[in-house]
């Protein structure tokens, strides 16, 4: 199993501002997940983060928007970029081991 | 881009019912995973079947996988006003893991 920190919980951010999102795993991973979660919908995968390399974004998200670090094995950033209001969502970070996923507390970010 | 179809998208039911979920996915797959997740919180993963099995059950759970029909189903029994939420698939093509759009379940009194 593997604990996850996620933070912040939640935020109300201003059009055109970014906001990072942190990630920690009380564990060494090899991959970490990125997904986004809009009001009502399922979750939908922004990208896969390899540490040591570029992450590897799904269709429909680009690096610019949503940049990703992975500095370590342990721990990971999301950066939502030049917000907008159809930025509003949870966004969550996800680890799994070959048979679950687990996911942190995810971050509720409203943008007005 | 989304994996798993779930059907129904809502269903309702009563207290005592059986509740059955089905989705369909895509591609191949090692494993197919069933989540919950309850109004404004994380998602709880129920179970998991792997490619080579074709039914499992834990408490009030029933899974079957088809993989030539590339479909499963999750079968809810004696539904309980506790089992209201929303429940995933989820796959594993490549080194990820895609949810589908999910099924709402209400469960009257």
């Amino acid at each position: 199993s593997a604990v996850i920190s996620q933070k912040p919980s939640r935020d109300i951010c201003q059009r055109g501002t970014s906001l990072t999102i942190q990630c920690q795993v009380d564990s060494q991973v090899t991959m970490m997940f990125w997904y986004r979660q809009q009001p009502g919908q399922s979750l939908t995968l922004i990208a896969t983060a390899n540490q040591g390399s570029e992450a590897t974004y799904e269709s429909g998200f680009v690096i610019d928007k949503f940049p990703i670090s992975r500095p370590n094995l342990t721990f990971s950033t999301l950066t939502v970029s030049n917000m907008s209001p159809e930025d509003s969502s949870i966004y969550l970070c996800s680890v799994d081991d070959n048979t679950e996923a687990f996911f942190g507390q995810g971050t509720r970010l409203t943008v007005v | 881009s989304q994996q798993g179809e779930e059907d129904p998208q809502a269903l309702s039911i009563q207290e005592g019912e059986n509740a059955t979920m089905n989705c369909s996915y895509k591609t191949s797959i090692n494993n197919l995973q069933w989540y919950r997740q309850n109004s404004g919180r994380g998602l709880v993963h129920l179970i998991l079947i792997r490619s080579n099995e074709r039914e499992k059950h834990s408490g009030r759970l029933r899974v079957t996988l088809d993989t030539s029909k590339k479909s499963s189903s999750l079968l809810i029994t004696a539904s309980r006003a506790a089992d209201t939420a929303s429940y995933f698939c989820a796959t594993d093509p490549g080194d990820k893991i895609i949810f589908g759009k999910g099924t709402r379940l209400h469960i009257l009194p």
